[in-house]
């Protein structure tokens, strides 16, 4: 059965500092990843995916992620955080043949002024 | 386009009583995805359903859940009786068909208090 696990319930960075977000899934197939994004009392908004497309995939507000086959791994980065991007974030593996996606126990991130 | 809409955002119930929660998928979508999210199981799938057909019920908790989807543009999620155990945020979510449109889109939650 195909996980996804995010490493760090809690990461906690200066504003400005690189924003590190991990997660590792397990499929024998590389399945389609995705980053969600939660902000208080909201619904889950798509940050970025990969689709077997390009491995370094590029979202919204900055954050990018990198699709690393070898190592079954597909982290969350951001070069220079802001306090807006202080949210819960959840990774999710989407296997190929199924609409059903699998998520991650959510990393929350919060930034230190 | 307006997002998913779900109704009520709050509900607060006592124990035993009927919950129905409410759901209107983005127009043309053909998927829709009902969710559960608490802080000690996270983000749990409850059931799909594919042009109003339910698909994959297998991760609805027990007989007191229910979901339908009468037609395209709406569904709900019902619990009777509720009980303290099932006070969670609910989520809708839905997609298009077909490839490369995986993307789900989340509405804003159902927040259930069950006392």
């Amino acid at each position: 059965a195909q996980s996804v696990t995010q490493l760090g319930s809690h990461v906690s960075v200066s504003e400005g500092a690189l924003v590190l977000l991990r997660c590792n899934y397990s499929s024998s197939v590389p399945p389609y990843l995705f980053w969600y994004v939660q902000y208080p009392n909201q619904g889950l908004q798509l940050l970025l995916k990969y689709t077997s497309a390009a491995t370094l995939v590029k979202g919204i507000n900055g954050f990018e992620a990198e699709f690393k086959k070898s190592e079954t791994s597909f982290h969350l980065t951001k070069p220079s955080a802001h306090m807006s991007d202080a949210a819960e974030y959840f990774c999710a593996v989407g296997p190929r043949g199924s609409y059903k996606l699998i998520f991650g126990s959510g990393t929350r991130l919060l930034v230190r002024p | 386009d307006a997002g998913v809409i779900q109704s009520p955002r709050h509900e607060v119930t006592e124990m035993g009583q009927e919950v129905t929660l409410r759901c209107k998928p983005i127009s043309g979508h053909d998927y829709l995805f009902w969710y559960r999210q608490t802080m000690m199981r996270g983000l749990e799938l409850l059931i799909y359903f594919n042009n109003n057909v339910p698909i994959d019920d297998s991760g609805m908790p027990e007989d007191r859940f229910s979901a339908k989807m009468p037609n395209a543009s709406f569904s709900t999620l019902k619990i009777q009786p509720s009980e303290p155990r099932d006070s969670a945020v609910y989520f809708c979510a839905s997609r298009e068909q077909g490839l490369g449109t995986d993307t789900q889109y989340f509405g804003p939650g159902t927040r259930l208090t069950v006392l």
